[in-house]
């Protein structure tokens, strides 16, 4: 299993202003993932987090609005860019160890964007 | 794309009461994880299911995979309170991805 330290847990934002999230896992992990859980829904997948190059986005889901970082194996920052409203969900960081390996999850962000 | 059904979608029972979730789909996957989520927190892993037929138990709880590896099943024997939660079904393909069904919310009553 992995450990994930998911930073902040919550926020408040105004519209038009940026947040940075922190994913941060105990060990080596090879493959990282952002999701975003709407109130009440399952969970949709944002981009799979790729170290030293881009991230791989979903469809619906575009690297402006969305930038990711990943500079090593235990790290990953997700942005949510330029905030409206319909932002507002809970944003959470996933780790799969190995490739055949499950996936474990951080607590997530939940963000408020007013 | 690779979808998972999931039904029912809210289930709310009386303590004691046995409850079965399903998990469908028209695609094949590598494995099948079951994950609880509870209010303010990242979904918790239960289980994985590898092989077609599998089935385990994990005290109260019962998981099947389907024999061609499409479907699955959450059976909880004698629910109790502390059973309450998102329950949430994800495939994995080989490219590591999950795909998530829309999850079951389970209330149990005491």
């Amino acid at each position: 299993s992995a450990v994930i330290s998911q930073k902040p847990s919550r926020d408040i934002c105004q519209r038009g202003t940026s947040l940075t999230i922190q994913c941060q896992v105990d060990s080596q992990v090879t493959m990282m993932f952002w999701y975003r859980q709407q109130p009440g829904q399952s969970l949709t997948l944002i981009a799979t987090a790729n170290q030293g190059s881009e991230a791989t986005y979903e469809s619906g889901f575009v690297i402006d609005k969305f930038p990711i970082s990943r500079p090593n194996l235990t790290f990953s920052t997700l942005t949510v860019s330029n905030m409206s409203p319909e932002d507002s969900s809970i944003y959470l960081c996933s780790v799969r160890p190995a490739r055949d390996t499950e996936a474990f999850f951080g607590q997530g962000t939940r963000l408020t964007v007013v | 794309t690779q979808l998972l059904e999931q039904s029912p979608q809210f289930l709310s029972i009386q303590e004691g009461e046995n409850l079965t979730v399903y998990c469908n789909s028209s695609s094949v996957f590598s494995s099948l994880q079951w994950y609880r989520q509870e209010p303010g927190e990242g979904p918790v892993l239960l289980v994985t299911v590898v092989t077609g037929g599998e089935v385990k138990k994990l005290k109260r709880l019962t998981f099947q995979f389907g024999d061609a590896r499409k479907d699955s099943s959450l059976h909880i024997t004698a629910a109790q309170p502390g059973d309450t939660g998102l329950y949430l079904c994800a495939g994995a393909t080989n490219a590591g991805k999950s795909t998530f069904g829309d999850g079951t919310t389970l209330t149990v009553k005491p």
